[in-house]
């Protein structure tokens, strides 16, 4: 299957600092999502994207669709305790309908 | 508008037993996703019904089956389960199977 490199695999940041984590694949993907998981519960769709080069806001949260349709991006501007969590990419290409996911970058935000 | 429901939230089984777990789509949408989480890991694909038919599955052998009924609901069943089935299973509904998938907060299986 579809192997995803989601990095860093973890981060420990002050509060206020800004945030930076990607997602690569073997594979040009035409969607890409960014989703939020708090522990025991189910992910939170935070962006979609659907186009190479698309950038996408949600509040302080900005996600990028790569040019070279194998990777994305996701940015947090100002980081608050309420962001801490692990944050998924989730990318499908146009040959089928599975979305497949990267391992998560788990976010600690030190007040 | 009602999001994704699923049912039961826990559930302990021991080796060699069925379990069937059940998710209510988010109103609208009409087709729904099962995923497999680990832990530490992201979700996995199980399969997708669309129109009551498995409309594309993952790498899971046969004792993992599904149903989805007319009014979109759906339900996951794993016979003679295994230890390594313990995990996290995720429902997700969308329209037509493309774009957004609207995840419920999982079923929690543990195998002993």
């Amino acid at each position: 299957g579809q192997q995803l490199n989601q990095s860093p695999q973890s981060m420990f940041i002050q509060e206020g600092e800004d945030v930076s984590m990607n997602c690569t694949s073997s594979s040009i993907f035409n969607t890409w999502l960014w989703y939020k998981q708090e522990p025991g519960e189910g992910p939170v769709l935070l962006i979609a994207l659907y186009k190479a080069g698309e950038l996408t806001s949600n509040g302080r949260l900005t996600a990028q669709f790569g040019i070279t349709r194998k990777d994305s991006f996701l940015n947090i501007s100002a980081s608050i305790p309420s962001d801490v969590g692990i944050y998924f990419c989730a990318g499908q290409t146009n040959t089928g309908n599975q979305f497949y996911f990267g391992t998560g970058t788990s976010l600690t935000v030190i007040p | 508008e009602t999001g994704v429901t699923q049912s039961p939230t826990h559930l302990i089984k021991t080796r060699g037993q069925q379990v069937t777990l059940r998710c209510s789509s988010q109103s609208g949408h009409n087709t729904v996703s099962w995923y497999q989480q680990a832990l530490g890991q992201g979700p996995q694909f199980i399969f997708q019904y669309y129109r009551e038919e498995e409309n594309g599955r993952g790498n899971f052998p046969p004792r993992f089956s599904g149903l989805q009924f007319p009014n979109y609901s759906s339900e996951l069943n794993v016979n003679a389960l295994e230890l390594d089935d313990s995990a996290l299973y995720l429902c997700a509904s969308s329209s037509d199977g493309l774009g957004e998938l609207f995840f419920g907060e999982g079923s929690r299986l543990t195998v002993l």
